[in-house]
C-alpha cells in the first residue's frame, strides 16, 4: 500500500490554470473509477471536491475538473483564485479492498 | 446538521492501548459506512480503516492490521477504533468520516475535527 505519488507543490497566478498529478498503478488509480480528490485548507478538515475520477459533488465550483490517463489521475483548477490555496490529496480504491491517499500537494496562489 | 465529534485521544506510551470514539448526529447512522483517517503532525492523510453500515464488513490498512479494530454501535450512533500495540508512528490526529451517499467507503463527505493520539514515552 504505497502512497500515490503527487508533486509536493505547485503554484500559479490568479486567473491561471494549474494541474496536479496523482500517479499510482493498475492496482489502484488505473484499475478502478473510484478516484477522488480532497481539498484541505490550513487548520480545516478535508473537503471532497472530485469523485469517480471526473464528477464534482454538488456545490463544488466547475473550475475544478478531473481526468485520468493510464495510471495517472489529474486535478485541474482553472481561473485560479486566492481561496484555492490549500493542500490537495488524491485517493483511490485498491485491489486489496483498501483506500490509499497521495502524499498531498501544496497549491500556492502567487 | 450532520455532525461527527471524536473523543478519547490521549498521550500513551509505546505498546499501550487506547480506544477513540466518534459520536454521530444529524443522519441515519446505520445507513452509512464509516471511516477512520489519520494525519500525522505536518503530514498528509492516511486511510486507516472502514466499516460497513451494519458493521458486518471491515477493512484495514496494512500499517494497522492486527493491531487496530474498528467497530460501531448503531443504537448509540457511535463509531470506535480500538488501538493496541501502539507505536510512535501511530501519532496523529484521528478523523472519523462518513460515507458519501451511495459510494460505500470509497469517498467521504463529512469529516470530524479529529482527536489527537500521541504515542511517546
Amino acid at each position: 500500500q504505497s502512497a500515490l505519488t503527487q508533486p509536493a507543490s505547485v503554484s500559479g497566478s490568479p486567473g491561471q490554470s494549474i494541474a496536479i498529478s496523482c500517479t499510482g498503478s493498475s492496482s489502484d488509480v488505473g484499475g478502478y473509477n473510484f478516484v477522488s480528490w480532497y481539498q484541505q485548507h490550513p487548520g480545516k478538515v478535508p473537503k471532497l471536491i472530485m469523485y469517480d475520477v471526473t464528477k464534482r459533488p454538488s456545490g463544488v465550483s466547475n473550475r475544478f475538473s478531473g481526468s485520468r490517463s493510464g495510471n495517472t489521475a489529474s486535478l485541474t483548477i482553472s481561473g485560479l483564485q486566492a481561496d484555492d490555496e490549500a493542500d490537495y490529496y488524491c485517493c483511490s480504491y485498491t485491489s486489496s479492498s483498501t483506500l490509499v491517499f497521495g502524499g498531498g500537494t501544496r497549491l500556492t496562489v502567487l | 446538521e450532520v455532525l461527527l465529534v471524536e473523543s478519547g485521544g490521549a498521550l500513551i506510551e509505546p505498546g499501550g492501548s487506547l480506544r477513540v470514539s466518534c459520536a454521530a448526529s444529524g443522519f441515519t447512522f446505520s445507513s452509512f459506512a464509516m471511516n477512520w483517517v489519520r494525519q500525522a503532525p505536518g503530514g498528509g492523510l492516511e486511510w486507516v480503516s472502514s466499516i460497513s453500515g451494519t458493521g458486518g464488513s471491515t477493512y484495514y490498512a496494512d500499517s494497522v492490521k492486527g493491531r487496530f479494530t474498528i467497530s460501531r454501535d448503531n443504537a448509540k450512533k457511535t463509531l470506535y477504533l480500538q488501538m493496541n500495540s501502539l507505536k510512535a508512528e501511530d501519532t496523529a490526529v484521528y478523523h472519523c468520516a462518513k460515507e458519501f451517499p451511495g459510494y460505500y467507503f470509497y469517498y467521504m463527505d463529512v469529516w470530524g475535527k479529529g482527536t489527537t493520539v500521541t504515542v511517546s514515552s
